[in-house]
């Protein structure tokens, strides 16, 4: 069976600063990962997903299938990136997504 | 696109009732996932529906069941509700296809008391 952890429930950091969400799964196969956010009073939205290779509002996240790991960085914070942070796995196209327990980041002025 | 939708938003039940809750899916989007979220327990999967059949299923007890009717509308049904049921239930729509973005509903915030 799959999973998703997410070490950290929360994350504080100064505007500026350099952010890293950090994301590990187990997966015997190749997993398709996910960054979704929630913002306050938001829905659940997709922020990035490895296949895709993409930066997203500054965030990349990189698939280490040898640390078994899909950390989301982001050089310099910003106040608008605070938000709910899960990360998420699907083990094959048509199978559920499993979420870790998620992270809030809180970027302080 | 009008996004997804979830009716109603807030629900307050008592132990042993029984609730019903709907998402109706983005237009033209034939699955529907449903998931529980909790502060302790964060997004845990309930189950999927495409086309009518559910696709996938999560480890939750048989008290929670769902369907999806003909034009993708999905309900899902709470039995002999418990305290520990009070949570956020989100649903959320998708093509189906192997891309495969899920788009997620606002909520509804179910309480029992």
């Amino acid at each position: 069976a799959q999973r998703v952890t997410q070490p950290e429930k929360l994350l504080s950091v100064f505007k500026g600063a350099p952010v890293e969400l950090k994301c590990n799964y187990s997966y015997s196969g190749s997993p398709e990962l996910f960054w979704y956010v929630q913002y306050s009073r938001q829905r659940l939205q997709l922020l990035l997903r490895h296949i895709s290779r993409e930066s997203i509002k500054g965030f990349t996240a990189d698939l280490n299938k040898g640390e078994t790991s899909f950390h989301l960085k982001k050089p310099f914070a910003q106040e608008e990136d605070s938000a709910m942070y899960y990360c998420a796995l699907r083990a094959g196209a048509n199978s559920k997504l499993t979420f870790g327990k998620g992270i809030t980041l809180s970027v302080r002025p | 696109k009008a996004g997804v939708t979830q009716t109603p938003r807030y629900l307050i039940k008592t132990r042993g009732q029984q609730v019903t809750l709907s998402c109706s899916p983005i237009s033209g989007h034939r699955s529907v996932s449903w998931y529980q979220q909790t502060p302790g327990q964060g997004l845990q999967f309930l189950f999927e529906y495409f086309s009518e059949t559910q696709r996938n299923k999560g480890n939750f007890p048989g008290r929670f069941s769902g369907r999806q009717f003909s034009n993708s509308r999905s309900e899902m049904n709470v039995s002999t509700l418990e305290l520990g049921d009070s949570a956020l239930y989100l649903c959320a729509s998708s093509s189906g296809t192997v891309l495969n973005e899920q788009f997620f509903g606002p909520g509804t915030r179910l309480t029992v008391l």
